[in-house]
């Protein structure tokens, strides 16, 4: 079936760590999103990708990074710069970014501070 | 209704009867409308959507509203089912897919 893969569901970071989350579609989608989630808010963008090898920060960028080196992966980097990284956090992928294209979401990764 | 506060509105029905989620959108240039729902532990899944051309569009046992005069959204649900029970949220999308999302109703269903 075609779909958004995240993984892991559930990741733990250590003080001044970084840690990855990988997000994966075979959905052949051009455009992928990062978004966090939290308790009662709507979901904010991070990052987002129109295409390989080109990104564009979201309204909450700091502290986080990414890449796209395959139109199929969006891995996001929550780096020791993210001050409250406790999220859910979402990857979305939609065939492009003109109007009227429905974004798709993987099941999330929960981050949590040890 | 939408809110951003840490408590989500939230709608109880009893299973069989039908339900309304209401969503109050922000930008009037805005041309396209998602509503999803979130399970939880889970990622929103797509239910339907709308073009600002229109005012009603019909799925299966669910019909989005939309009313451009007053800036609102609605999704009905028919014959709600236990199965239903999740949070709502609709999304704008502002231009290019710059989407906007609400923080949801959280929908529960009798049995």
């Amino acid at each position: 079936d075609g779909g958004i893969t995240q993984s892991p569901k559930y990741l733990f970071r250590k003080e001044g760590q970084n840690v990855t989350l990988s997000c994966e579609q075979n959905l052949n989608h051009d455009a992928m999103y990062w978004y966090r989630q939290d308790p009662g808010q709507g979901l904010r963008l991070i990052y987002y990708s129109q295409i390989v090898n080109d990104f564009q920060k979201g309204d909450i960028a700091e502290g986080y990074s990414v890449s796209r080196e395959k139109k199929e992966s969006f891995p996001l980097t929550v780096t020791s710069a993210q001050k409250n990284p406790t999220a859910f956090y979402l990857c979305a992928s939609s065939r492009g970014t003109g109007s009227n294209q429905p974004q798709h979401f993987g099941d999330g990764t929960r981050l949590s501070i040890l | 209704g939408e809110s951003v506060g840490l408590h989500l509105p939230t709608l109880s029905v009893q299973e069989g009867d039908n339900s309304i989620i209401n969503c109050a959108y922000s930008n009037s240039a805005s041309d396209y409308f998602i509503w999803y729902k979130q399970e939880s532990g889970k990622g929103p899944q797509f239910i339907i959507d709308i073009r600002s051309n229109m005012d009603k569009r019909q799925g299966q046992r669910v019909t989005v509203l939309l009313n451009k005069t007053v800036k609102h959204l609605s999704l009905q649900i028919a014959a709600t089912q236990p199965g239903d029970s999740a949070v709502y949220f609709c999304a704008e999308n502002i231009i290019n897919n710059d989407m906007r999302f609400g923080a949801g109703t959280r929908l529960t269903v009798k049995p």
